[in-house]
């Protein structure tokens, strides 16, 4: 089975920071990435896919890239609306999800 | 709009079963696979079943195989997981979802629905 390790496990950040998110896979998956981002209280909503394929209507301070089997999710600008967690999928084989990041405002 | 409803959660006994549903609308539900994801309460997402739009393809991890059965009607845009032998490590909110985007991700989400296995 394909293993994702995220990091770090939570983040406190300020508004308007850079906020870069990171992924490790087990083996190589490709391109095979999301990323999703789950308010609190709410159910995860799709940000990135394909590594670093933006979603509809997701906005552009979202990002994603690829290095290897390291995969990074980056906020350019840090708001209060995106306070939450943050969880990686493989869709290589099967689907596993990292365990994912907890982003709090500092 | 695309919208999707789980209905059926609530307070098993250990070893006993539940079935969950999924109404969908809002898309041609029968042009896509579907799929329900878990997340223990506190905790992160767990991937449980999957199934292609003719219903006649399964896929399930470890965890669950053979005890979870993921289904379909297409005539009624439902989505089923009948869930056996229920343990206290099935305890989560279980969340309909559909697999958009070549069948990769999970594009759209329901609300979730709880299911509490205790004694």
């Amino acid at each position: 089975d394909i293993q994702m390790t995220q990091s770090p496990a939570s983040l406190s950040a300020s508004l308007e920071e850079i906020v870069t998110i990171t992924c490790q896979a087990s083996q190589d998956i490709g391109n095979w990435l999301a990323w999703y981002q789950q308010k609190p209280g709410k159910s995860p909503q799709l940000l990135i896919y394909d590594a670093t394929s933006l979603a509809d209507g997701v906005p552009s301070r979202f990002s994603g890239s690829r290095s290897g089997t390291q995969y990074s999710l980056k906020i350019s600008r840090l708001q209060v609306e995106d306070i939450g967690s943050y969880y990686c999928q493989q869709a290589h084989s099967n689907r596993t999800f990292g365990g994912g990041t907890k982003l709090e405002l500092k | 709009e695309v919208q999707l409803v789980e209905s059926g959660g609530g307070l098993v006994q250990p070893g006993r079963s539940l079935k969950l549903s999924c109404a969908a609308s809002g898309f041609t539900f029968s042009n896509y696979y579907m799929a329900w994801v878990r997340q223990a309460p506190k905790k992160g997402l767990e991937w449980v079943a999957t199934i292609s739009t003719s219903g006649s393809r399964t896929y399930y991890p470890d965890s669950v195989k053979g005890r979870f059965t993921i289904s379909r009607d297409n005539a009624k845009s439902s989505l089923y997981l009948q869930m056996n032998s229920l343990k206290s490590e099935d305890t989560a909110t279980y969340y309909c979802a559909r697999h958009g985007l070549g069948a990769r991700y999970f594009d759209y989400w329901g609300q979730g629905v709880m299911v509490t296995v205790s004694s």
